[in-house]
């Protein structure tokens, strides 16, 4: 199936500094990623869907001033966590879709592990 | 109501028995249909999309019911590696909806 990476895979900070996520999709390009985030056992919740060459489109409840989306990109998408704080720590994963209309499959990338001190 | 429902579990079976897992989902525009499992502090991996046939891989059968607007995933001869989350997937319009998730333990 296809890839997708995440990169960093852990990160340990500081409260009050930004921490920046990429996620890329190494094999297809992807007009669309989404962004998730996964508290402990929880269920994924989408955060935004990232569209490429425009702005996200934000869930209900997700402050787009706090998690920066850029797509620049058809294979690399990034997910910025501005001014992060405890509350912030999560396990965050993108996803791309991959195959033809109809056929489409999502595909995750390995997650990043968010600890915000 | 969410858009797509399962029984979080724990499904706890003992190695080698057969167990299934049902999804509803409510919105009858859905277009398509996948399990997925997540392993702990795993990322989500494709198990296998669901057709309207049904489909079979190996150990692992899933089937879609589109006027009951359910899908189903049946796991014979159940392996010890097979404990996890099983996720319910559904496409609609240019929407993933997840479910929470059922969690499956398999017994020695």
């Amino acid at each position: 199936g296809a890839v997708v990476s995440q990169h960093p895979s852990w990160v340990i900070c500081k409260s009050g500094t930004s921490v920046k996520i990429e996620c890329r999709s190494l094999d297809f390009q992807a007009t669309t990623m989404f962004w998730y985030r996964q508290f402990p056992k929880q269920s994924l919740m989408l955060m935004a869907t990232s569209n490429e060459g425009s702005k996200a489109t934000y869930e209900q409840g997700v402050e787009k001033d706090k998690f920066l989306i850029n797509h620049a990109s058809l294979t690399l998408s990034t997910l910025t966590v501005t001014s992060a704080h405890p509350e912030d720590s999560s396990f965050y994963i993108c996803s791309a879709r991959a195959g033809t209309s109809g056929r489409e499959t999502q595909y995750f990338g390995p997650g990043t592990r968010l600890l915000v001190l | 109501r969410k858009e797509v429902e399962q029984d979080p579990g724990p499904f706890n079976v003992p190695e080698g028995a057969t167990v299934a897992f049902n999804c509803t989902y409510s919105n009858s525009a859905s277009q398509s249909f996948f399990w997925y499992r997540q392993d702990c502090r795993k990322e989500p991996k494709l198990l296998m999309s669901v057709y309207s046939s049904g489909n079979e891989d190996g150990r692992f059968t899933a089937q879609l019911n589109r006027a009951s607007q359910y899908i189903s995933l049946l796991i014979r001869d159940s392996k010890l590696s097979d404990s996890a989350t099983y996720l319910c997937v559904v496409n609609r319009d240019d929407k993933i909806i997840f479910g929470k998730g059922t969690r499956l333990h398999i017994l020695p």
